[in-house]
């Protein structure tokens, strides 16, 4: 049972433009949410987060919203940029339990010229 | 954030061999997980990696083929024993911080390819 999902294995946005990145979730008890980026050859990186009494929380480039009645959350990053260029994890978990984060299957972002 | 390293990087192994995995971190944490990327998936965690007492492992992972070590709480080591090819992963350590804000931080990992 694949709690946390993201349906789009790849996308590709223009330098400059906005690159939205979606995940959903079917757990209710999650209440926390974060985002990874992942090169190739390297461990995840944090990105940035957000918990459930919030929807919506930016840091520079990146914006993540969250959309608790539809279990979606999407990651934007504006401008885009060819070092963006990386496979993005969704994670969720349920803080009030054994602290274990749930992924997505990632999505592979390309950043083209 | 929190700094930390694994040994080996990348290794190829022969069918029926054991490898250990080791992670450092650069200061104490409670809680050390170990999971693996297979090719192409998201990533799994096989077991928290617990200090002074035995492993808690996933659903699918056992102690006899993944044994964890955890022996302070700057350092844990995961094996892989007696593998096959279905091993190919990358494994990563984890470490949770839980300040200012609770977040799950990653080794580089180690990319193990079984023969």
């Amino acid at each position: 049972d694949q709690q946390v999902k993201q349906n789009s294995p790849s996308l590709s946005v223009q330098e400059g433009r906005i690159s939205i990145l979606n995940c959903d979730y079917t757990n209710s008890m999650f209440d926390y949410f974060l985002w990874y980026k992942k090169y190739p050859a390297e461990g995840p990186t944090f990105l940035i987060s957000i918990s459930s009494i919030k929807d919506k929380n930016e840091d520079g480039r990146f914006t993540v919203f969250l959309n608790k009645s539809a279990k979606h959350l999407s990651l934007h990053i504006v401008p885009s940029q060819p070092g963006d260029s990386a496979v993005y994890f969704c994670a969720a978990i349920n803080t009030g339990t054994a602290s274990k984060l749930t992924f997505g299957t990632g999505t592979r972002l390309q950043v083209t010229l | 954030s929190a700094v930390i390293s694994q040994k080996p990087s990348r290794d190829i192994c022969q069918r029926g061999t054991s490898l250990t995995i080791q992670c450092q971190v650069d200061s104490q944490v409670t809680m050390m997980f170990w999971y693996r990327q297979q090719p192409g998936q998201s990533l799994t965690l096989i077991a928290t990696a617990n200090q002074g007492s035995e492993a808690t492992y996933e659903s699918g992972f056992v102690i006899d083929k993944f044994p964890i070590s955890r022996p302070n709480l700057t350092f844990s080591t995961l094996t892989v024993s007696n593998m096959s090819p279905e091993d190919s992963s990358i494994y990563l350590c984890s470490v949770l911080r839980d300040s200012p804000q609770e977040t799950q931080y990653f080794g580089p990992g180690t990319r193990l390819l079984v023969l």
